[in-house]
C-alpha cells in the first residue's frame, strides 16, 4: 500500500530550465510534505518542506507546491544546474509522526 | 543538523546469520527510524521509535527487531538473514516536536 507515489521515476532537463517533480498522495491524514535529495553512496538530506495550512513554501531556487484537494505536491527547481542532479524523494507525514516515502525520481541536469 | 552515524557501512554475510546495524545520534533526539532503500520502491520504514524502551513495527518489519535501551542507539537485527534483505539501510532520527527526519549516511548489506 504505497501512500505516497511519485510516478516519473527519471526527469532530464537542460541547465537553465525549470525541474519540475511530482508527487501523489493518498492518506488525507498526512499534513507535512518534505522533499528530499539524495545523492549516491549518501544518505538523504532534507531540502524543503511544506505544511498542510499553506499552498506554497520558497527556498532559494525551490519551491514547493501543495494542492491538498488533489492530493499532490510539486518541486520546482528554477533555474536548474548540474549540482542538482540527484534522486529525490518525496515525503509526508501525519500527526504520529510515521512518514512515509516515494519511490524517489531521478533528475539529471544536462550543461 | 543532526549528525547520525551507521556501522559498519558494508557488511557481507551469509544466509541464516544474525546481523545487527548499529546506529547512534548525538542530538538526544527522542524519534528513531529504520528505512530501507531497494530499486522502485524508494525508502520503506522497517521500525521506529519515539523514545526509550518503545518500538513500533513499520511497513516491512518481518524479519527484522529493534530495541531502545537509551536515546542515542537504535541497533536493528536481521535474526535470520535472507538473501531478500539484501539492501541499502538507513537510520534516521527526528526531534520530538520537528517533523524534519535526519539520516544517517547508510549501510550496505548484502545477503549471500
Amino acid at each position: 500500500d504505497q501512500q505516497v507515489k511519485q510516478n516519473s521515476p527519471s526527469l532530464s532537463v537542460q541547465e537553465g530550465r525549470i525541474s519540475i517533480l511530482n508527487c501523489d498522495y493518498t492518506n488525507s491524514m498526512f499534513d507535512y510534505f518534505l522533499w528530499y535529495k539524495k545523492y549516491p553512496a549518501e544518505g538523504p538530506t532534507f531540502l524543503i518542506s511544506i505544511s498542510s495550512i499553506k499552498d506554497k513554501n520558497e527556498d532559494g531556487r525551490f519551491t514547493v507546491f501543495l494542492n491538498k484537494s488533489a492530493k499532490h505536491l510539486s518541486l520546482h527547481i528554477v533555474p536548474s544546474q548540474p549540482g542538482d542532479s540527484a534522486v529525490y524523494f518525496c515525503a509526508a507525514s501525519a500527526p504520529n509522526n510515521d512518514m512515509r516515502f516515494g519511490a524517489g525520481t531521478r533528475l539529471t541536469v544536462k550543461p | 543538523d543532526a549528525e547520525i552515524t551507521q556501522s559498519p557501512r558494508h557488511k557481507i554475510t551469509e544466509t541464516g546469520r544474525q546481523v545487527t546495524l548499529a546506529c547512534h545520534q548525538i542530538w538526544n533526539h527522542n524519534n528513531m527510524f529504520w528505512y530501507r532503500q531497494d530499486l522502485g520502491h524508494g525508502l520503506r520504514l522497517i521500525h521506529y521509535s519515539y523514545g526509550v524502551h518503545d518500538t513500533n513495527k513499520g511497513e516491512v518489519s518481518d524479519g527484522y527487531s529493534v530495541s531502545r535501551s537509551n536515546t542515542e542507539d537504535l541497533p536493528l537485527t536481521l535474526e535470520s538473514a535472507a538473501s531478500s534483505q539484501t539492501s541499502v539501510y538507513f537510520c534516521a532520527s527526528s526531534g520530538q516536536f520537528g517533523n524534519t527526519i535526519y539520516f544517517g549516511e547508510g549501510s550496505w548489506l548484502t545477503v549471500v
